[in-house]
């Protein structure tokens, strides 16, 4: 059974501009969160989506935003580019949203973005 | 949001138990203890999970304070494949979708 894909694995972006990444869960999979890790701040939650809804959002500006298609597979996008935005991203998929389950979560190797 | 605190690093022999802290003094009732650990260059993988009772699986053990303020995962034999950062996370169930904190991560070594 395939994991958790995510595309691109690495990317380089100029301040200011749009990044679009792609994360494919596994299948049968329905619920999507993604994460931002930063040396700095660690692991952060960003969002969770289940059947095409946002369920959570964690606390980042509105520069951040994703959605999730029918198959289940989400993009998250990130405008305006910062410097600070330079971060490895984790796709994170499971069955269930996680308000119906407490088991574990399926993590992807994560796309590292590097804004110059 | 509930927070967890746990050691930066810790050092173990290959072959011995090891002993991962992570104090939680805020968590809540409804707050899940799980616990994810990051080899290098690949996202987490998860190791074990728990409410109040202690928890036993193939890798580890996780063991619940009474009062859950705090918990301890137990690696009983570590071996160098084991070494990586283990973060000790709260799931808190909210309604209709739970709240994920993170902790600081525990990056242990193991040596021969």
């Amino acid at each position: 059974k395939a994991g958790v894909t995510q595309t691109p694995r690495y990317l380089i972006k100029t301040r200011g501009q749009q990044v679009t990444l792609s994360c494919s869960p596994i299948s049968g999979h329905r619920s999507v969160s993604w994460y931002q890790q930063t040396p700095g701040q660690g692991l952060q939650f960003l969002f969770e989506y289940f059947s095409e809804t946002q369920r959570n959002k964690g606390n980042f500006p509105g520069r951040f935003s994703g959605r999730q298609f029918s198959n289940s597979r989400s993009e998250m996008n990130v405008s305006t580019l910062e410097l600070g935005d330079s971060a490895l991203y984790l796709c994170a998929s499971s069955p269930e949203p996680s308000s119906l389950r407490t088991g574990e979560l399926f993590f992807g190797e994560g796309s590292r973005l590097t804004v110059l | 949001d509930a927070k967890t605190t746990q050691p930066n690093s810790m050092e173990s022999n290959e072959e011995e138990p090891v002993h991962l802290p992570c104090n939680h003094s805020t968590i809540s009732g409804t707050d899940y203890i799980h616990w994810y650990r990051q080899l290098p260059s690949q996202g987490p993988e998860y190791v074990i999970h728990g409410l109040t009772s202690n928890v036993n699986n193939r890798m580890a053990s996780l063991a619940i304070a009474e009062d859950r303020k705090s918990s301890t995962l137990i690696l009983h034999r570590a071996t160098l494949r084991d070494a990586a950062v283990y973060y000790c996370i709260l799931r808190a169930l909210t309604g209709t979708a739970s709240k994920l904190t993170f902790g600081t991560g525990t990056r242990l070594q193991v040596t021969l």
